[in-house]
Formats: structure tokens, sequence, C-alpha cells
């Protein structure tokens, strides 16, 4: 069956310019996260949406991020105004629940982004 | 801030070799994950551990969760070309809503 994709795989764009990156979770898996891993600094938590549901943007690093999640499916993370410092490999997770004790994620290839 | 470490860093182990890597927490853990990443791919998953001393193992590879939840190591054994690549983490800490990971492990297999 299909596992979460991602796309672009590759985005390079420059500094100032908004970039919207898209993921398709397994189908029927209702948790769906996104996380961000930089050079260094390892995977960082960012968003996690569960269903329909209002999202958790405590993870956010600036206002700048946003995300959304259209009919509990596919979702995009949008970066406006990008700066250098957004660089970094954007990867999206699903699950089929949050607390389950086997809550397994499943993890996309991820998009790599560049600001130049 | 960073929660969970990881060590060592890196990795260089000949083919055919034992070796372990550690992850620690300073928190007593809900869940514990590791995840396997290759170059330019994404997270793989290996194991999920949850009771205290519990251990698990897939083909080669085996974790171990320690009594108190806080630390768990992964030791793989007569190593193979296919387990280079960087070993990761993830920790659920239970109150959080996605996993806390640490920087990870680059291992290097050399033939």
């Amino acid at each position: 069956g299909a596992g979460v994709s991602q796309s672009p795989s590759n985005k390079v764009t420059e500094k100032g310019k908004d970039v919207e990156l898209r993921c398709d979770p397994i189908s029927g898996h209702t948790a769906l996260y996104w996380y961000r891993q930089s050079l260094g600094q390892g995977l960082e938590f960012l968003i996690y949406f569960q269903g329909n549901s209002a999202p958790d943007k405590s993870g956010l690093p600036s206002d700048r991020f946003s995300a959304e999640r259209t009919g509990g499916s596919v979702s995009t993370l949008t970066i406006q105004r990008t700066q250098q410092e957004d660089s970094a490999v954007y990867l999206c997770a699903s699950s089929l629940a949050r607390r389950d004790p086997n809550n397994e994620q499943f993890f996309g290839p991820g998009t790599r982004l560049t600001v130049l | 801030s960073q929660e969970l470490e990881q060590s060592p860093q890196s990795l260089i182990v000949q083919e055919g070799k034992n070796l372990t890597i550690n992850c620690t927490s300073s928190k007593t853990l809900y869940g514990l994950y590791w995840y396997k990443q290759k170059y330019g791919e994404g997270l793989i998953f290996l194991m999920m551990l949850q009771k205290g001393g519990e251990e698990k193992s897939h083909e080669k590879i085996t974790a171990k969760l320690d009594e108190k939840k806080q630390q768990s190591s992964l030791h793989i054994t007569a190593s193979q070309p296919s387990h280079a690549g960087i070993y990761l983490c993830g920790a659920d800490k239970g109150g959080a809503d996605g996993l806390t990971f640490g920087k990870g492990t680059h291992l290097i297999i050399q033939p």
C-alpha cells in the first residue's frame, strides 16, 4: 500500500518568498505530524493534527509558519517570507491514532527546502 | 530544549562487529521509538518500547528499555553494510503531541 507522500521532494527558493509544502498521509490515518530536521539540530516537532480538530501550533517556530489540513487528509505547511534559517528537511508523519500504545508514526521522505 | 541524548554521535564499525547505541532521557518515557534514516530518505520505524525492562528484537537488531524507562539501548549484532545510516531515538513523554527526537547516531560500516 502507499505510504506517506510529500511534495515537492526538493524546493529552492529566494529569501522572502512564500513556500507551500504538501503531505499526503496514509489513508485512514487520523493523526498527522510535521517535523523539521535542520543540520545539526535533529528532528524538531512543529505541529500536529488529529482528524479535523484544530491543530496544536505550539511547536511552530514563528508566525511565518502555518499549516492546514483539508478534510482530515492532505496537509499543507506554508512558510511566509522565508529566511535562510528555514532551510531544512521538512518531514511529515501520520499514524492511526495519537494515544494508541502502538502509535507508530509512518514518515514520508521529506521535502528539502533551501532558502538562498 | 533537547531532552534526549544519544551516544555516540557517530560510529565507525568494521563489518561483522557488534555495536551499541544509547539513548538517555532526563524524564520518564511514555514510549521510546527507534527509527533509522538512510541518506535522502524518510525515517524507517524499527521498534517501539513501552514497558520498563522491555526488550524487542528484529533480525539482528535488539532494543532494550531500562526499568526506570529513562534509557534505551540499540544493539546490532554482526553488522552489515545495510545497517549503515542514522539511528534516531524518539520519545513520547505522554504530554506532548509529537515525538521528541535525539540528534541521531551516524553509523558507518567499513567493509
